[in-house]
């Protein structure tokens, strides 16, 4: 089983939509947990951290499961500029902050 | 204030070929990672960096990878006798905390 798995999507969603991804993480010792985005042929960019309360940044709201060991994002009302691909990161485990990325999940945001 | 950054951006080596890529973090971050980005993949860990100290580097893919970063800033990875596989974006990231990191444009090493 892969350290941190993802739904490759792609998501295809109309303008508008909600959406959500998951990320399972198999490393119960894990820290912290971020979502990164990442646009086509460019580097990654963090999008937020994952905090264990839950968390919120306008449209965007990161979930965090420690008995289930997931991670979500949840995106409402879709732009065209959401189009991306959404990477989940996984830190810790160890004497320093490892980390782990997932594949990716990407989406498709439609007109 | 001024990103990571990476060069070469681009780069074309003959199979076999030394290559070395560099990589400028933010001004005092201790932290950088360095990872493997294959086309439709996350990026691969490879190392990471304290300060000037390599702390792991568990994900460098063969004998042949190298990196260094002696004055705990610039940082260099480097390839000997490149091969196909290692065709790839190679990242460089950098971080204050070891947590948030921010990545640079990449060097998107192509071999032929």
């Amino acid at each position: 089983r892969k350290e941190v798995e993802q739904d490759p999507g792609p998501f295809n969603v109309p303008e508008g939509a909600t959406v959500a991804f998951n990320c399972t993480y198999s490393n119960s010792a894990s820290q912290s947990f971020f979502w990164y985005r990442q646009d086509c042929r460019k580097e990654p960019k963090l999008l937020m951290s994952v905090y264990s309360s839950g968390n919120e940044d306008g449209r965007f709201t990161a979930q965090l499961n420690r008995a289930s060991q997931y991670i979500s994002l949840l995106i409402r009302d879709s732009k065209l500029s959401d189009s991306a691909t959404y990477l989940c990161v996984v830190n810790g485990g160890g004497g320093y902050q490892k980390v782990t990325f997932g594949t990716g999940t990407k989406l498709q945001v439609i007109p | 204030g001024a990103g990571v950054s990476q060069s070469p951006r681009y780069k074309v080596a003959k199979r076999g070929q030394d290559v070395a890529l560099r990589c400028d973090p933010i001004s005092g971050h201790v932290s950088l990672f360095w990872y493997q980005q294959a086309l439709g993949q996350g990026p691969e860990f490879l190392t990471y960096f304290q300060n000037e100290a390599q702390l792991d580097k568990s994900g460098l893919p063969s004998d042949r990878f190298f990196a260094e970063r002696p004055e705990g800033s610039v940082s260099t990875l480097k390839i000997q006798r490149t091969q196909q596989e290692d065709s790839a974006v190679y990242l460089c990231a950098s971080s204050r905390t070891g947590s948030e990191q921010y990545f640079g444009p990449g060097t998107r090493l192509t071999v032929t």
